[in-house]
This record gives C-alpha cells, sequence and structure tokens, in this order.
C-alpha cells in the first residue's frame, strides 16, 4: 500500500524556471492538500482540493498553481520559480477536508537558486 | 511546546523513560487535534488524534491529554525507545488546519 506518492524526491531549478509537483495517492481520499515546510516553521498550506473538481487557495498560495487531474492526482505548478520559494513540498491526503487525519507524502526537496 | 523562528524546542530523555511533549493552540473554537511524528527526510506521520468531547486519548505506548480550559495539548510517550527520536508535532482543526513547528525528540541509548 503505497500512500501518497511524490514526485520527483529532488530539483534544482534556475529562477524563472517552471515546473510541476506530482502527486497521486491510492487510499481513495476525496480531499488533497500541498504544504511546504520550511525550516523551524509549521507547515503552511499552499492549496487544497475538498473533493475532486474544487481546488481552493490556502495560506501561502502566490507564485503556485494547481490541477486536481482526477480523483487520485493532484498537481502543483510553480511557472516562474523564486528563490522565495525554495522549501520542502508535502502532499497529503484525507477522507473528507480536514475531519480526518491528513496522509503525507514523502515531500519534494526543492531548491530555487 | 511551539516554536517561532528557526529553532525548535529539543527534549532528550533516556531509552525507557517516560516523554512528554506540550502544545499550546490558539483557537479555542478547535475542536480536532492530531499529533505528528517527523523523521528527517520523511513526511510526517500520523500518531493519534483527539476531538474537543474528549480530555484523554490512548493509543499504544502513547497518551494525548488536552485541556480546553488553558489551550493546551500534551503527547506522552511510555518507555521511550531510540526510534521514537524525531519531531513531533501538534496540528488543530477549526476552520482549517494549523501546525506547529514542533520539539525535537532526542532519545539516548
Amino acid at each position: 500500500n503505497a500512500g501518497v506518492t511524490q514526485t520527483p524526491k529532488f530539483q534544482v531549478l534556475k529562477t524563472g524556471q517552471s515546473m510541476t509537483l506530482q502527486c497521486a495517492q491510492d487510499m481513495n481520499h476525496n480531499s488533497m492538500y500541498w504544504y511546504r515546510q520550511d525550516p523551524g516553521m509549521g507547515l503552511r498550506l499552499i492549496y487544497y482540493s475538498a473533493s475532486e473538481g474544487t481546488t481552493d487557495k490556502g495560506e501561502v498560495p502566490n507564485g503556485y498553481n494547481v490541477s486536481r487531474l482526477n480523483k487520485r492526482e493532484f498537481s502543483l505548478r510553480l511557472e516562474s520559480a523564486a528563490p522565495s520559494q525554495t522549501s520542502v513540498y508535502f502532499c497529503a491526503s484525507s477522507l473528507g477536508p480536514y475531519n480526518s487525519p491528513l496522509h503525507f507524502g514523502n515531500g519534494t526537496r526543492l531548491t530555487v537558486t | 511546546g511551539e516554536s517561532v523562528g528557526l529553532h525548535l524546542p529539543t527534549l532528550s530523555v533516556q531509552e525507557g523513560d517516560n516523554s512528554i511533549i506540550n502544545c499550546a493552540y490558539s483557537n479555542s473554537a478547535s475542536d480536532y487535534f492530531i499529533w505528528y511524528k517527523q523523521e528527517s527526510g520523511k513526511g510526517p506521520q500520523f500518531i493519534i488524534d483527539i476531538r474537543s468531547n474528549m480530555d484523554k486519548r490512548q493509543g499504544q505506548r502513547v497518551t494525548v491529554l488536552l485541556n480546553k480550559t488553558v489551550k493546551h495539548l500534551s503527547l506522552q510517550i511510555a518507555a521511550t525507545q531510540p526510534g521514537d527520536s524525531a519531531v513531533y508535532f501538534c496540528a488543530e482543526l477549526s476552520n482549517d488546519m494549523r501546525f506547529g513547528a514542533g520539539t525535537r525528540l532526542t532519545v539516548k541509548p
């Protein structure tokens, strides 16, 4: 049982480059989330999808876009990467929106130079 | 406890001792709380949760206590083992889920 799978695990970008972080879950969860984690800080919500076909902004959405491709997959896109987006990105899923534990992937470590 | 800034609170315990990790939450309307464990290079892992209609919940070697009066949550780990070394953080749910920065637990053999 894979749970939440994120790709890639590591990525280095130059300022201005674009990339898409992929996330898939096999738990038949309805809700999916993207968080970023910076040193010494709590996880901060970038975007979430309460259910297939819906997406909403979180606490720090600027510079990001998302796509809920289907029930399993939720991708995060950086159109023009900036050094401030250097972080570890976590995808998570839950049965419903914030009414049950979030299950996290192992993260993508992104460095923007 | 909760951390602001770059330095996480740390707790160092001897193997076999009990550990208590604390968390102060901010929103008195929060009605669902979760403790997560995060090992280096991995994603947060669910440990135990508690809803606001309870003040204590036990799992395997872990107990969560909730004091709504002072908005305080604690995680107790019995007979701490080296494999328990990790960052532990709490999450509170009201309209959304807010995560604390965590406490780093180090278990000395």
